[in-house]
């Protein structure tokens, strides 16, 4: 079966600051993860994705993220946050080897930027 | 930008009734999905449907809930006698050909209220 953790509940961090909302998974074959934001009262928005190739990935907002097969790990970056970068973020995993298999999705960890 | 729209926005209904939740999936889509999120909690995954019958579901997904796709744009779901813990956002999702190299495009959500 699949699973996503997200460790934090709540990070907080300094605007210009640099932030990492992590995120583990375990999954049947090959995984293909993703992040997600969401803001107050808003639907969940795409951030990035990995599926093959570089372990380093870059997606919208100069947000970035790193798979690390060994740890099974893939932990959300940004080099210097903003204040607009507050909101919930969501770690998904989809394994397994149906077409149609499910996205599921860590728990959210709530991203504070104060300024 | 192709968009998931999910209508309506809010919807407020008495225990016991029925409600359908409305969905116009991204056009040239295959697959859909249907998630819920209690209070900004955790996103769970209820259903997936492909080629017009259901993929797969969750437990939540039980004989209360019931989706089609009746006219080959919209996707519903319809929950046949609604109960307070139903309370939710609810988001349709959609995704293109190849599942397992894309993401899944949510919607705005439709908020459900029962009272």
């Amino acid at each position: 079966a699949q699973s996503v953790a997200q460790p934090e509940d709540q990070v907080n961090v300094a605007e210009g600051n640099p932030l990492t909302v992590k995120c583990t998974y375990s999954v049947s074959g090959n995984p293909y993860l993703f992040w997600y934001v969401q803001y107050p009262n808003r639907g969940l928005q795409f951030l990035l994705k990995y599926i093959t190739g570089d372990n380093l990935v870059k997606g919208s907002y100069g947000f970035e993220a790193e798979f690390n097969k060994s740890q099974t790990s893939f932990h959300l970056k940004k080099p210097s946050a903003l204040v607009s970068d507050s909101a919930l973020y969501f770690c998904a995993v989809r394994g397994g080897y149906s077409s149609a298999s499910k996205i599921i999705f860590g728990s959210g960890t709530r991203l504070s930027i104060r300024p | 930008e192709p968009e998931v729209t999910q209508t309506p926005s809010h919807q407020v209904t008495q225990m016991g009734q029925e409600v359908i939740l409305r969905c116009v999936p991204i056009s040239n889509h295959l697959y859909f999905y249907w998630y819920r999120q209690i209070l900004g909690q955790k996103v769970e995954f209820l259903v997936s449907f492909y080629n017009n019958e259901i993929s797969e579901k969750s437990e939540i997904f039980d004989d209360q809930f019931s989706v089609e796709r009746p006219d080959g744009s919209n996707f519903t779901l319809k929950i046949r006698s609604t109960k307070l813990e139903d309370s939710a956002m609810y988001f349709c999702a959609s995704e293109g050909q190849a599942p397992r190299n894309t993401e899944a495009f949510f919607g705005q959500g439709t908020r459900l209220t029962v009272v």
